[in-house]
């Protein structure tokens, strides 16, 4: 059981190149978010999803790109990286309603636009 | 709108002695409230949860947290801390509407000193 994971786990990118985060989770879990993590800052949620077919925005979620076909996959997508973007994203993942229950978190991927 | 406030961006304890991070949230109903901790490189690890019932919540690595209604509080503590609980340590509320997500404080980096 793999839980959630991520993939790349670090990737250098040039400003205005694109890109796309893999999320996968293999635990049945209906409810998936992206989170990005700034020093100082906490997690801000970026986008997430309550279903396969279903998206909608987080707090912080300009630049950025989802798609969710199927009930694994979550991936996140940067069209024209900007050096704002240099972050450390995470992907989760919860059964039921994440604010009841919580999250499983993926081991993240740490992304340096440059 | 909710909101979690970590009021500590840094605390250093010795090795065995006690250990409390403060964790302050605002919420309009009765909250779900999480503590998570992440080691230097690594995703977010659930350690407790909060969501109704005894209000002295136990968790895992023989963490505990105390729910207070009156102060808006949901303190974390540990009587004797080991040098490996040194990491960082995110409080949380958890909403039932809106996609039902997780709302994260802006951390606390805990140091143990030997």
């Amino acid at each position: 059981n793999a839980g959630v994971t991520q993939t790349p786990k670090f990737r250098i990118l040039k400003i205005g190149q694109s890109m796309t985060l893999q999320c996968t989770q293999d635990m049945n879990h209906n409810y998936m978010y992206w989170y990005r993590q700034d020093p100082g800052m906490g997690l801000k949620l970026i986008y997430y999803s309550v279903g396969a077919g279903i998206t909608d925005k987080g707090e912080v979620p300009n630049g950025y790109n989802v798609s969710r076909s199927t009930t694994e996959d979550f991936p996140l997508r940067l069209e024209l990286a900007a050096p704002s973007q240099t972050s450390v994203y995470f992907c989760a993942s919860s059964l039921r309603t994440g604010g009841q229950y919580g999250y499983t978190f993926g081991s993240g991927t740490r992304l340096t636009v440059v | 709108a909710q909101s979690v406030t970590q009021p500590d961006i840094h605390i250093t304890v010795s090795e065995g002695a006690s250990l409390e991070l403060r964790c302050n949230y605002s919420y309009g109903a009765t909250p779900y409230l999480f503590w998570y901790v992440q080691s230097p490189g690594q995703g977010l690890q659930l350690l407790l949860k909060y969501f109704s019932g005894d209000t002295l919540v136990q968790g895992i690595k023989g963490f505990e947290a105390e729910f207070k209604r009156s102060q808006s509080s949901f303190n974390l503590r540990k009587p004797s801390v080991h040098w490996s609980d040194a990491a960082e340590y995110f409080c949380a509320v958890g909403s039932t509407g809106g996609g039902n997500k997780l709302t994260f404080g802006t951390g606390t980096q805990l140091k143990v000193e030997l």
